[in-house]
């Protein structure tokens, strides 16, 4: 069974710093994997995809890396705000029906 | 266009009774999944529809859960005799369908059980 983990579980940095987030999965039969954002009460907002053939993707100020055969992914922020501030979750795409399953999360709270 | 919408956003209900959950997916999209994200929990497959296909029922919980998707666009998840352990945000997703595609989610259902 596929699992996923994210850390840390929180984090709080002063705007403008560079910051990780990890997230790593137990198989690697995967088909891609998803960072997606979350606002307090609001759905997910898909940020990133990658494909398992896929080393990295980047938008913007936003670069995630993929390393299959290790089963770990990164999220990397740069130049952060506090617009930036929500819980960030990564998933993997798995199976004949192309589930998603995620990890618990990271909160991140971005400090003017 | 527009998103995914999902009604209502909040449901209140005592524990015993029945709820109905609906989903609008995006025009055109085939794939339509349902999940819960509970407390602790994390976010969890429940439902997953995929044009006329059979449903993938794998993730349900148990069998007072239910669910259906009409023509091929609007799903409802239905819950009989719910549970205070029911209390979740509901969420569901479209894709173009497929294949493992990117996944659009709308803003979920928070069921609270007394």
């Amino acid at each position: 069974k596929q699992e996923v983990t994210q850390i840390p579980a929180a984090l709080s940095v002063p705007e403008g710093e560079n910051l990780v987030l990890n997230c790593s999965f137990t198989d690697s039969a995967i088909y891609n994997l998803q960072w997606f954002r979350q606002d307090p009460g609001k759905g997910l907002t898909s940020l990133l995809l990658i494909q398992s053939s896929q080393r990295e993707q980047t938008s913007g100020r936003l670069n995630a890396s993929l390393d299959k055969s290790s089963g770990r992914s990164t999220l990397y922020i740069a130049a952060s705000q506090p617009g930036d501030s929500a819980t960030y979750l990564c998933a993997v795409t798995g199976g004949s029906n192309y589930k998603l399953t995620f990890g618990k999360g990271t909160l991140l709270t971005v400090n003017p | 266009g527009a998103g995914v919408s999902q009604s209502p956003s909040n449901k209140v209900t005592e524990k015993g009774k029945d709820v109905e959950l609906r989903c609008d997916p995006i025009s055109g999209h085939t794939a339509l999944y349902w999940y819960r994200q509970s407390l602790g929990q994390g976010l969890e497959f429940l439902i997953y529809f995929q044009g006329n296909s059979a449903p993938d029922k794998s993730g349900l919980p148990s069998d007072r859960f239910s669910a259906e998707r009409t023509g091929g666009s609007v799903s409802t998840l239905t819950i009989q005799r719910t549970q205070q352990e029911d209390s979740a945000v509901y969420l569901c997703a479209s894709s173009q369908g497929g294949g493992p595609d990117t996944q659009y989610f709308g803003p979920g259902t928070r069921l609270t059980v007394l």
